[in-house]
């Protein structure tokens, strides 16, 4: 199975707030797992990534977390700003491989 | 300058009528993407191509045609347009040995 599958659909968090947004897969062949984010407009832009090799990266506001056991990542973005205000993609892909596959994307709306 | 560029960035037109999107890439990479972005369906994939000889098919290539002219430059066709093929187009670039996705900023076409 090469789903990923990313919830919620949209998000509405207060300025200030954490804004956690997780994502699924099945297919254990996956070793990248980025998160991309999409301002209007705008193409995606890596925001991002992990590999399976750690259960944490942090940049900055930005944090994956990653459970390797229930095939499960998260992005959670501390004290959220207006300026985050963007949709957001989880996906997977393997080394070696051509493909990424995206979540359906979650759309973050930050109030000031 | 941008690494990726799309034209046109918007299109408007009717039933039937063949439509080209374009892309040119200035990073040298050799893997191409093109993307379909529908609300709550993210990022779909419609053809990728890893050199000038080698297209690939993606999930939702029905109704779709590409030609991939030189390594910078990876064009979409439409041949007969229909209004379900409304949506926003983006066109990606990945080098060998990187998972990162360079996209361009996006065609938004309409089909009357």
């Amino acid at each position: 199975q090469q789903q990923v599958k990313q919830s919620p659909q949209s998000l509405i968090v207060q300025k200030g707030g954490i804004s956690i947004i997780n994502c699924a897969y099945e297919n254990t062949a996956f070793d990248y797992f980025p998160w991309y984010q999409q301002f209007p407009g705008k193409g995606p832009a890596l925001l991002i990534a992990i590999r399976p090799d750690v259960s944490e990266k942090k940049e900055g506001r930005f944090t994956i977390s990653f459970n390797k056991s229930a095939k499960q990542f998260s992005l959670h973005i501390m004290d959220s700003q207006p300026g985050d205000s963007a949709t957001y993609f989880c996906a997977a892909s393997w080394t070696g491989g051509f493909k990424t596959i995206f979540g359906a994307g979650t759309r973050l709306f930050v109030k000031a | 300058d941008a690494d990726v560029t799309q034209t046109p960035r918007n299109r408007i037109t009717k039933t039937g009528k063949r439509i080209m999107l374009e892309c040119s890439q200035t990073k040298g990479h050799d893997r191409m993407y093109w993307y379909r972005q529908d609300p709550g369906l993210g990022l779909q994939l419609i053809y990728y191509s890893f050199d000038v000889k080698d297209i690939n098919k993606g999930e939702i290539s029905d109704g779709y045609s590409v030609s991939r002219q030189a390594q910078a430059k990876f064009s979409l066709s439409l041949e007969s347009a229909i209004p379900n093929q409304t949506a926003l187009y983006f066109c990606a670039t990945r080098g060998s040995g990187n998972n990162e996705q360079f996209f361009g900023p996006g065609t938004r076409l309409t089909v009357l």
